[in-house]
Order: C-alpha cells, then structure tokens, then sequence
C-alpha cells in the first residue's frame, strides 16, 4: 500500500519535444505529491509538487496533473531541452516527511 | 555555500570494517532526515532525527545502523561491519520544520562502496 509506481523506465524525447512520466500510488492517506530532478552525481532537486486539492500546477515548462479518483499523476515537460535530460522521480506523502518514491525515469533529450 | 552538505562524498569500505557519513543541515533547519539509493532505485527513508533526538528510525535496518543528531556538530549515520548489500547512496535531507513532507532538501550524497 506504501508504494508508487512510476513508468516509464527510460524515456527518450526529440529537443522540443513534450516528454510526459506517469506515476501511481495505492496510499489514498498520501497528501503530498512531489517531483525531483536528479542529475548524475548529485542529490535529487525538487522540482514541482501538488497536494490533492487541485488537478494541475504548472510552474515554467513543468506541469503535474493530478487525478485523484485514479489515484495518479504525472509530470509534462513542455518543450523538451538537452539540458532537461536527468532522471525524473515522483514521490508521495502523508503529511509528514517519510516521502515513497517511485524508481525513477532516464531521460534523454536529444537534438 | 547554505546547502545540505555531506561528507565524505564518496567512501571505500572492506566488509567488516565501519562506515561514517556525515550530514550539515541547511543553516536554520533542525529537522534531518537519512534517505538510501540502491542503484537503479528510488530513495528509501531510513531515519528522522531532530537535535539530540531520533524521531523515527522505522526505515533503519535493525542491526548495523545507527544515527545520532547531537547538539553541536553535523548528523552522523554510522554502519557497523559493512557487507557488500550496504553499498549505495545514502542522502542526507534537511527541513525548516516539522512534519513537513514538502519542504526536503537533500545533500548531493555519500557514496559508499563495499569491497
């Protein structure tokens, strides 16, 4: 019931391209909605999050939807550039700070 | 530099022998947290200590590991007798308050890797 699943694996996407990483949680106590960024030898960033009580946040290029009935939300990424290229993790909370991440998403703009 | 800091970055440990990761919250922020990467994997909580307390170690493994916030100086995770299934990243987050499961910042990582 903790877990998030998130798909897919890896991801490669054309330069201004929409990428778009899905995620799903059984947890309906989760309140917290959150995306990290990590690149290659560095900690994970935080991106973009949601709580439950809207169904879209959007934030530059970044967007998370968020549907509460099917339990899932994703990250869409407008406009896709090289330097967007990382790996993608989701995660979920319930109000406090043990977050469940999902496995993580590669993925790879290219020109 | 008013970021998590974490050190050493990266760690070469035989098994059997002791590892020590240090973690410096963000300046102003009493709440740190322990997360573990296994390759190819999302981070795991492991621990949440406040100032000379351990709020929640549901995550740590109940042998080996131990974690310690004291009143002066950084977060220490220690592992005790590594093996080879202990090598990974483990990242120190830190917040600004309590129960907040936004607010985490993480370091960049300690590395550990068991011969």
């Amino acid at each position: 019931q903790q877990q998030v699943k998130q798909s897919p694996q890896s991801l490669i996407v054309q330069k201004g391209g929409i990428s778009i990483i899905n995620c799903a949680y059984e947890n309906t106590a989760f309140d917290y909605f959150p995306w990290y960024q990590q690149f290659p030898g560095k900690g994970p960033a935080l991106l973009i999050a949601i709580r439950p009580d809207v169904s879209e946040k959007k934030e530059g290029r970044f967007t998370i939807s968020f549907n509460k009935s099917a339990k899932q939300f994703s990250l869409h990424i407008m406009d896709s550039q090289p330097g967007d290229s990382a790996t993608y993790f989701c995660a979920a909370g319930a109000g406090s700070y043990q977050l469940t991440f999902g496995k993580g998403t590669k993925l790879s703009v290219i020109p | 530099n008013a970021g998590v800091m974490q050190n050493p970055r990266h760690l070469v440990r035989r098994r059997g022998q002791e590892a020590r990761l240090r973690c410096s919250p963000m300046k102003g922020h009493s709440h740190v947290y322990w997360y573990r990467q296994l390759p190819e994997e999302g981070l795991k909580f492991m621990v949440y200590l406040q100032k000379e307390n351990i709020i929640d170690e549901s995550g740590m493994p109940k042998e080996r590991f131990s974690a310690e916030f004291p009143k002066e100086g950084p977060s220490i995770l220690r592992i005790q007798q590594v093996v080879r299934g202990d090598s990974a990243a483990y990242f120190c987050a830190s917040s600004l308050r309590q129960g907040s499961s936004g607010e985490l910042f993480f370091g960049e990582g300690s590395r550990l890797t068991v011969l």
